[in-house]
C-alpha cells in the first residue's frame, strides 16, 4: 500500500493552466479508472472534483478535467483563479480491496 | 444535503483504546458504503478503512490491520471506528466519508468536518 506519488508543489498564474500528475503502479493507478481528486483548501475537509478519472460531480466547473494514462493520472485546471489555491490529493482503488492517496500537491496562484 | 459529523475525538495514551462515531444525515445510509480517511495536522490523506452498506465487504490499510475495527449501524445511522493499541503515529484527524456507490470501491464523494485523535502519554 504505497502511497501514490505527486509532485509536492506546483503553481501558475491567474487565467494560465497548471497539470497535476499523480503516478501510481500496475496495482492501482494502472489497473482501474477508480481515480479520483480532492480539493482542500487551509483548514477546510476534501472536496471531491474529479471520479472515475475524468468525470466531474455536479457543481464542479470544467475548467477542471482529468486524464490517465498507464499508471498515471492527471488534474488540469485551465483558466486558474485565487480561489484554486489548495492542496490537491490523487486517490486510487487497489487490487489489495483498499485505497491509497497521494501525497498531496499545494497549488500556488501567483 | 449530506452531513456527516464525527465525535468521539480526545487525547489517549498509547496503547489505550478509543471509538470515533459518525452520524450521518441527508441521504439513505444503507445504500452506500463508507470509509474513515485520517490526516497528520500539516500532512497527507491516508485511507484507513471502508465499508460496504451492508457490512459485507470491509477493509484496512496494512497500518492499521488488526488493531482498528470498523463497522456500521445501519438502523442508527452510524458509522464507527473502534481503535485498540493504539500508537503515537496514529495521531491524527479522523474523517468519515461516503462512497460514492453500495461498496467502498466507487470512491468518497463526501466528507465530513473530522475528529481529532491525539495519542500521547
Amino acid at each position: 500500500q504505497s502511497a501514490l506519488t505527486q509532485p509536492p508543489s506546483v503553481s501558475g498564474s491567474p487565467g494560465q493552466s497548471v497539470t497535476f500528475s499523480c503516478t501510481g503502479t500496475s496495482s492501482d493507478v494502472g489497473s482501474y479508472n477508480r481515480v479520483s481528486w480532492y480539493r482542500q483548501p487551509p483548514g477546510t475537509a476534501p472536496k471531491l472534483m474529479i471520479y472515475e478519472v475524468s468525470n466531474r460531480p455536479s457543481g464542479v466547473p470544467d475548467r477542471f478535467s482529468g486524464s490517465k494514462s498507464g499508471k498515471t493520472a492527471s488534474l488540469t485546471i485551465s483558466g486558474l483563479q485565487a480561489e484554486d489555491e489548495a492542496d490537491y490529493y490523487c486517490s486510487s482503488y487497489s487490487s489489495s480491496n483498499t485505497w491509497v492517496f497521494g501525497g498531496g500537491t499545494r497549488l500556488t496562484v501567483l | 444535503e449530506v452531513q456527516l459529523v464525527e465525535s468521539g475525538g480526545g487525547l489517549v495514551q498509547p496503547g489505550r483504546s478509543l471509538r470515533l462515531s459518525c452520524a450521518v444525515s441527508g441521504f439513505t445510509f444503507d445504500d452506500y458504503g463508507m470509509h474513515w480517511v485520517r490526516q497528520v495536522p500539516g500532512k497527507g490523506l491516508e485511507w484507513v478503512s471502508g465499508i460496504s452498506w451492508n457490512s459485507g465487504s470491509i477493509g484496512y490499510a496494512d497500518s492499521v490491520k488488526g488493531r482498528f475495527i470498523i463497522s456500521r449501524d445501519n438502523a442508527k445511522n452510524s458509522l464507527y471506528l473502534q481503535m485498540s493499541s493504539l500508537r503515537p503515529e496514529d495521531t491524527a484527524l479522523y474523517y468519515c466519508a461516503k462512497d460514492r456507490g453500495r461498496y467502498y470501491g466507487s470512491g468518497i464523494g463526501d466528507w465530513g468536518q473530522g475528529t481529532l485523535v491525539t495519542v500521547s502519554s
